[in-house]
């Protein structure tokens, strides 16, 4: 049980493309879910919370208007980063959690190449 | 701030041996405890929970809790090669946050 998936797993595109990642529990209803960013080499960096039916909660000098958040049901979460640009490229990595003090689920992950 | 410490490592212990993982955190009220294994470019999957003090034991793996030294460590008996890969302690301080993650430790399990 307790399986998030995420889509796509590898992006690569031009710089300025937008490009929406998702993010899904299926078996389980996420009233909460994260949205992380690791770097190679570097420790998980949480972006922002994600909760169903409200604003995301950002991360300090995380920018909202770059990294637009949306989770509009139970099992939905999706990111979009807006005009990527070369430094946008990254390993970007969702979590749900089945309750509020339950263990965090991930996803397997979206590798983003911004050329 | 709520923080999480690990040693970075690398952690390097011979196959057979037994794995010893450390990890410290500074809210006293945190309720929640979780061992993550990350494979070098996957994403993070969870080994283990903890709530309560003392041992709980899965299999190889051995999570301890501490929480009047707020202290929690991971214990992998009978290393395998395949134990190699960076461990993530994670702790839950209640209320509407996520989880509070160290930077992780680089184990090596040496054949």
């Amino acid at each position: 049980g307790a399986v998030v998936s995420q889509h796509p797993s590898r992006v690569i595109c031009k710089s300025g493309t937008s490009v929406k990642i998702e993010c899904r529990s299926l078996d389980f209803q996420a009233t909460t879910m994260f949205w992380y960013r690791q770097f190679p080499k570097q420790s998980l960096m949480l972006m922002a919370t994600s909760n169903e039916g409200s604003k995301a909660t950002y991360e300090q000098g995380v920018e909202k208007d770059k990294f637009l958040i949306n989770h509009a049901s139970l099992t939905l979460s999706t990111l979009t980063v807006t005009s990527a640009h070369p430094e946008d490229s990254s390993f970007y990595i969702c979590s749900a959690r089945v309750g509020i003090d339950q263990p965090q689920h991930f996803g397997d992950g979206t590798r983003l190449s911004i050329l | 701030q709520k923080e999480v410490e690990q040693n970075s490592g690398p952690l390097s212990v011979p196959e057979g041996a037994i794995a010893s993982l450390n990890c410290t955190y500074s809210d006293r009220v945190s309720q929640s405890f979780f061992w993550y294994r990350q494979y070098s470019g996957k994403s993070p999957e969870l080994i283990m929970s903890i709530y309560s003090n003392g041992d709980k034991e899965d299999g190889r793996f051995t999570a301890q809790l501490n929480k009047a030294s707020q202290y929690v460590s991971l214990l992998i008996r009978d290393s395998q090669p395949s134990d190699s890969a960076t461990y993530l302690c994670a702790v839950f301080g209640g209320g509407a946050d996520g989880l509070t993650f160290g930077k992780g430790t680089h184990l090596i399990i040496q054949p």
